[in-house]
């Protein structure tokens, strides 16, 4: 499992709340993602992150932020909920540029 | 923009088939494409990818760069390779990925 997980694994919360989504990896790798998973539309890229401190926007980053302050960390924050925001959040780590991306066992999120 | 088109949303086919899942790209550069594959209760994980050139449990997948396409082929198909399926590109620094729709692949026994 490449030693990545996410926490929560499920969360229900309702519109307006804040939702910090945490991505943790043992193995110190440089790159890091966050992607949202929903019918017909697959994986889509949310934010990503090469570093500490150095992070960038994907497709669909709207409403949601994100942290890097440790290279274990890949923090996500919806910093207020809305139920379009309703989806399975993955995290995901690749160790090189030309290695492959591991991915972690997903976190469902409904919003009320 | 980047796309990457995956037109069947399902796939069945009876085992001992042929299968080919479609992928489409749409990208202004030199693309790296993947296959990545979600087994049930499992994380996705990657099948293959163009610059390896492998082939992994029997499935193949040729970039065709004037069609723009990335099928992926196997002879022969497995009730084991039932999963999901998602076809995904990246550019020349791996920073970002896109991906597509997906295609549940059901082979029937």
């Amino acid at each position: 499992d490449a030693g990545i997980t996410q926490s929560p694994r499920h969360k229900v919360t309702e519109t307006g709340t804040p939702v910090t989504l945490r991505c943790h990896q043992t193995e110190n790798h440089r790159y890091m993602y966050w992607y949202r998973q929903d019918p017909g539309h697959g994986l889509r890229l949310i934010h990503y992150s090469y570093g500490v401190k150095d992070t960038d926007k994907g497709e669909v980053s709207d409403g949601y932020s994100v942290s890097r302050s440790k290279t274990e960390d890949f923090l996500l924050t919806l910093e207020s909920a809305t139920s379009s925001q309703t989806s399975v959040y993955f995290c995901a780590i690749m160790p090189t540029p030309t290695d492959t991306q591991y991915f972690g066992p997903g976190t469902r999120l409904t919003v009320l | 923009a980047q796309r990457v088109t995956q037109p069947e949303k399902l796939l069945s086919v009876f085992k001992g088939a042929p299968v080919e899942l479609k992928c489409n790209y749409s990208y202004s550069g030199s693309p790296e494409l993947f296959w990545y594959v979600q087994y049930s209760r499992q994380r996705l994980q990657l099948l293959l990818r163009h610059i390896s050139r492998e082939s992994i449990k029997g499935f193949t997948a040729d970039l065709n760069k004037g069609e723009t396409s990335f099928h992926l082929k196997k002879p022969f198909a497995q009730e084991e390779d039932s999963a999901m399926y998602y076809c995904a590109l990246s550019g020349a620094n791996f920073n970002k990925f896109y991906f597509g729709s997906g295609t549940k692949l059901n082979v029937k026994p």
